[in-house]
Formats: structure tokens, sequence, C-alpha cells
């Protein structure tokens, strides 16, 4: 079983839509959380942190359940500059060492 | 912040050639991660430096994979005798070892380069 899981899609939804993503993580260890966003050939860049509380950015709303042990990500009003592909971050600590890994992304097309 | 840096680009070789990348973080970050990533998977963690010191590395990191970060400053990352199925982007980041704990500051805990693609033929 893969440490970190998601859906892989591809979503396929028109402008305007709100759209979530989940992803579930083994190690209950895990401390902290992240959606990435990586559009076609770039690098990932941090789209948001998920904190305990859950938060909100704009359009986007992340939330944490630890019990579950999975993060979701809500976007909502959905725009054609939203289509990417959105992984999924699990970070924890052990000894003094750190760890971080992604999901395999969710493909999300937004059509007009 | 001139963020972090790769070299090259993009790389195509021959199968059973030796290819080097170099990876130039963030000054003042003194954790080094390298990643490969390949057409619709995440990225996956190869290895990490602290410093230049080497604490971890993935057991997909195999025995024709070596990485270095002799000053604590860039690092490379070598294959040798490049294989068909070595073909990925390779992607190098950077961090604070603190960054991307649980606070409200939103460190992202890993900044990455534009990555050095590989194909190997």
């Amino acid at each position: 079983r893969k440490e970190v899981e998601q859906d892989p899609g591809p979503f396929n939804v028109p402008e305007g839509a709100t759209v979530a993503f989940n992803c579930t993580y083994s190690n209950s260890a895990s401390q902290s959380f992240f959606w990435y966003r990586q559009d076609c050939r770039k690098e990932p860049k941090l789209l948001m942190s998920v904190y305990s509380s859950g938060n909100e950015d704009g359009r986007f709303t992340a939330q944490l359940n630890r019990a579950s042990q999975y993060i979701s990500l809500l976007i909502r009003d959905s725009k054609l500059s939203d289509s990417a592909t959105y992984l999924c971050v699990v970070k924890f600590w052990y000894s003094s060492a750190s760890k971080i890994i992604f999901g395999s992304g969710t493909r999300l097309s937004i059509r007009p | 912040d001139t963020g972090v840096s790769q070299d090259p680009r993009h790389k195509i070789t021959k199968r059973g050639q030796n290819v080097t990348f170099r990876c130039d973080p963030i000054s003042e970050h003194n954790r080094l991660y390298w990643y490969r990533q390949t057409l619709g998977q995440g990225p996956e963690f190869l290895t990490y430096f602290q410093n230049e010191a080497q604490l971890e590395k993935s057991r997909l990191l195999s025995d024709r994979f070596s990485a270095e970060r002799p000053k604590g400053s860039f690092s490379t990352l070598e294959i040798q005798r490049t294989e068909q199925g070595d073909s990925a982007m390779y992607l190098c980041a950077s961090s604070l070892p603190q960054d991307g704990g649980d606070t409200k500051e939103g460190k992202p805990p890993l900044h990455f380069g534009n990555g050095t693609r590989l194909t190997v033929t």
C-alpha cells in the first residue's frame, strides 16, 4: 500500500463548478500536510498548507481528518487556470530526520 | 531569493552512458532533496542531505546512482550506465529543517527547482 494515495482522475468539470479531491495517508505519525500544484512540464509549487483546524484561501479550502487519516481540497467557482495536477504531500518526523512523501497527483481539467 | 536552480534543463543520452546533474539550492537552506518523477506519477523521493551529510537514501536509488554535496552547498546526482528506465524528470528541492511544521506561517516544506529532464535512448 502506498503511503499517500490519491484518485488520479482526471476530473473534467465545467468552469464555475465546485470540485473536491481526497487524499489518504497510512502513517499515523504524519504531522504536516500540504497541497502542491503542478502544471504540465513544470515543477510542483505549494498551493496551501493544511492545518489541523482546516483553512481557506480564497476559492480553496483544505481540511484534515486525523482520525480517518485523510485530507481534502475543495475548489469553488473553478477557473480555466485551475487546470493542473494537484499533489497531496505529507511530512512526518522520526528521530531527528523528516520524510516528505508525495501522492501520485490528481489531474484536473476545467472546460469552458 | 534566486530560487533553486538545476542544470542542465534537458539531457538526452544513449543507454550505457554516464550523466551528472547539478543542483544549487537556495543559499540559506541546509537541506537538499532529490526526487524523480515519471509521467503520471508524483515525485518519488531519492535522497536528501542536511548540509554535507547524506541522511537518507531510498531503495529506488540503485548502485548506479550516487549523490554528493561535498561542501554543503550545491549537489550533484550521477547516474552510471544509464538505462531506458532512468528516463524521467529529476527534481531538486531545498528547505530549512523547520519549514513545513504545523504552524500558521505556512512555509512550504520544499522549494523545487525547474528539474532536469533525462531521456535515455
